[in-house]
């Protein structure tokens, strides 16, 4: 079964510009979170999806947002980038959306914002 | 709130010898907790889960962790260090009624000495 798998994996953006991220969980699962991951503050959650309805929202402005479509595919939307946004982006698939269910993570997009 | 704290942003082994990378929670409600690793360039892998059921959680490669309510702690260990074990550790918790979505600690980056 292929894993999670996200696009690009790299990205270099400008200050102001807007960007889309995009991940395709496993073959099966309806539920997708999304992460970002810097040295300073460590992995925050973004928002969840389930069933294309978004279940959680981290504590994150309003420049952040995300999508599900029917296949279960999710994109997010940064929108007027800034430098702080530099950061490796991950996505996690599970079957379910709790906590029981095993989360399964993509090798992540790594965006940096010059 | 929940809230994870993992002590020691860097720990440094020899090979063969223990590793303990120490994880405390905090949380109002009974706790899930999750143990995991993240390679260079990688995304996140799941090494372990406890869930509520024993106490003693054994996971993948060797790693295995207690859950100990009256210390609010859940210690990663692995009794013989592996170079391959070099890696970035992280302890996730979430509520165990599973609605709510991981928070995790800073990370413990695994040095292992040959």
């Amino acid at each position: 079964k292929a894993g999670v798998t996200q696009t690009p994996r790299y990205l270099i953006k400008t200050r102001g510009q807007q960007v889309t991220l995009s991940c395709s969980p496993i073959s099966g699962h309806r539920s997708v979170s999304w992460y970002q991951q810097t040295p300073g503050q460590g992995l925050q959650f973004l928002f969840e999806y389930f069933s294309e309805t978004q279940r959680n929202k981290g504590n994150f402005p309003g420049r952040f947002s995300g999508r599900q479509f029917s296949n279960s595919r999710s994109e997010m939307n940064v929108s007027t980038l800034e430098l702080g946004d530099s950061a490796l982006y991950l996505c996690a698939s599970s079957s379910s959306p709790t906590a029981t269910y095993e989360q399964y993570f993509g090798p992540g997009t790594r965006l940096t914002v010059t | 709130a929940q809230s994870v704290t993992q002590l020691g942003s860097h720990v440094s082994v020899s090979e063969g010898a223990l590793v303990l990378l120490r994880c405390n929670y905090s949380s109002s409600v009974p706790p899930y907790l999750f143990w995991y690793v993240q390679y260079p360039n990688q995304g996140l892998q799941l090494l372990l889960k406890y869930t509520s059921a024993a106490t003693l959680v054994k996971g993948i490669n060797g790693f295995e962790a207690e859950f100990k309510k009256s210390e609010t702690s859940f210690h990663l260990t692995k009794p013989s260090a592996h170079m391959s074990d070099a890696a970035e550790y992280f302890c996730a918790v979430s509520y165990a009624s599973g609605n709510t979505p991981l928070v995790f600690g800073k990370g413990t980056r695994l040095s292992v000495i040959a």
